[in-house]
């Protein structure tokens, strides 16, 4: 069974650049999330989505962070402008509804310089 | 609102003995619980999970934890160590109510030594 595939592994761009992060979920998986690792912590969710609507976004920061889940399927995330504090792994997970099947990918290594 | 607290940033154990990474738990209702571990550039992998069946839970790799309700406990315990499993280990809780939502505490370091 395929994973959920992230890219790229990573990323190093200068403050106030935006990049993009791209996700594939399992087949199958109408639920898929972002969550945010700086290094020393644990990964903190960005946003949930179940098909391509948006169940939480509570931790999301709108004022620089966003996400889209065309069709259901494939996400990207865009942070425009980056901070340096943005620096982190964004890992995107997926799973069936109620969490079942819960995946996690290898995460894009992001380094704001 | 849910929560864990790993009471050690960094454990260390010597090949051949026994490991045990603590975890509290914050939680307002009937808590899902997990252990994740995370190897250096991998990927999150799930050890084992406890969603209010038998209280000692057994994973991959030898692992095993056991919820405690009454201490708000998940202690995460392996017999014998092996050098492969040095890693990060996170605990994380999901309310029920929010089974998809994980909240994850802030590691252990865990370093096996010869």
């Amino acid at each position: 069974e395929a994973g959920v595939a992230q890219s790229p592994r990573y990323k190093i761009i200068e403050k106030r650049q935006s990049v993009a992060f791209w996700c594939n979920p399992i087949s199958g998986h109408a639920t898929l999330y972002w969550y945010q690792q700086i290094l020393g912590q644990g990964p903190k969710l960005l946003i949930q989505f179940q098909n391509n609507g948006v169940v939480d976004d509570s931790q999301l920061p709108k004022d620089r962070f966003s996400a889209e889940r065309l069709k259901g399927v494939d996400s990207t995330l865009k942070i425009q402008p980056a901070k340096l504090e943005d620096s982190a792994v964004y890992l995107c997970a997926s799973s069936f509804p109620g969490g079942y099947g819960y995946t996690f990918g290898s995460g894009t290594r992001l380094t704001v310089v | 609102a849910q929560s864990v607290t790993q009471l050690d940033s960094h454990v260390s154990v010597s090949e051949g003995t026994p490991v045990l990474l603590r975890c509290n738990y914050s939680s307002s209702y009937s808590p899902s619980l997990f252990w994740y571990v995370q190897h250096p550039n991998k990927g999150l992998q799930l050890l084992l999970k406890y969603t209010s069946a038998a209280t000692l839970v057994k994973g991959i790799n030898g692992f095993e934890a056991e919820f405690k309700k009454s201490e708000t406990s998940f202690h995460l315990t392996k017999p014998s160590a092996h050098m492969s499993d040095a890693a990060e280990y996170f605990c994380v809780v999901s309310d029920t109510g929010t089974a998809s939502k994980l909240t994850f505490g802030t590691g252990t370091r865990l370093q096996v030594t010869l």
